[in-house]
């Protein structure tokens, strides 16, 4: 079985600074990682993934997550928030051969001026 | 254009109502979900079809039913709806990308059972 924790619901940074989302995952095979964000009314939209090779991975607006595995972590962060970037933010994982995914809870990023 | 839609975008609806959602895409993927979103618990899984006639219970799966018209059709009913199904629901799609099956969502059906 496999399964996402997300620490906290709610984390709010100052424009500008450094954004910082943990995620942990537990699983029995070599797992496949996503960041999703949701954006206020509307579906989940995939910001990055990890499947193998590189443990630091790129995705868009300027997001980057890094693999641990001796951690069985995948945190997402980005240097410098924006107001745009205000959103929940999902954690989710599957073992690569089967295509279902098991979300964490979410994380609220709030931006404020 | 949306590659997933979901119609109707909002509903309420009284206890005891038949009630159907439906998701419709355009990507061309065999692989499609059902997912309900709730504060504070994530998205659920519901029900989940690999092709036409591959049809499959996800963890919540009590209280709903599903139907693959197609492969670009695939609807979740709630026989007989009861106000903790108040949420918010999702279909998605998938394939495989890179290595991985990635899912892309349809903008959802926020859902009111009163």
């Amino acid at each position: 079985a496999q399964s996402v924790t997300q620490l906290g619901s709610h984390v709010s940074v100052s424009e500008g600074a450094l954004v910082l989302l943990r995620c942990n995952y537990s699983s029995s095979v070599p797992p496949y990682l996503f960041w999703y964000v949701q954006y206020p009314n509307q579906g989940l939209q995939l910001l990055l993934k990890y499947t193998t090779g590189a443990t630091l991975v790129k995705g868009i607006n300027g997001f980057e997550a890094e693999f641990k595995k001796s951690e069985t972590s995948f945190h997402l962060t980005k240097p410098s928030a924006h107001m745009s970037d205000a959103a929940e933010y999902f954690c989710a994982v599957s073992d690569g051969a089967n295509s279902k995914l098991t979300f964490g809870k979410g994380i609220t990023l709030s931006v404020r001026p | 254009d949306a590659d997933v839609t979901q119609t109707p975008r909002n509903r309420i609806t009284k206890t005891g109502k038949r009630i159907m959602l439906e998701c419709s895409q355009t990507k061309g993927h065999d692989r499609m979900y059902w997912y309900r979103q709730d504060p504070g618990l994530g998205l659920r899984l519901i029900y989940y079809s690999f092709d036409v006639k591959d049809i499959n219970k996800g963890e919540i799966s009590d209280g709903y039913s599903v139907s693959r018209q197609a492969q670009a059709k695939f609807s979740l009913s709630l026989e007989s709806a009861i106000p903790n199904q108040t949420a918010l629901y999702f279909c998605a799609t998938s394939a495989r990308s890179g290595g991985a099956y990635e899912q892309y969502f349809g903008p959802g059906t926020r859902l009111t059972v009163t």
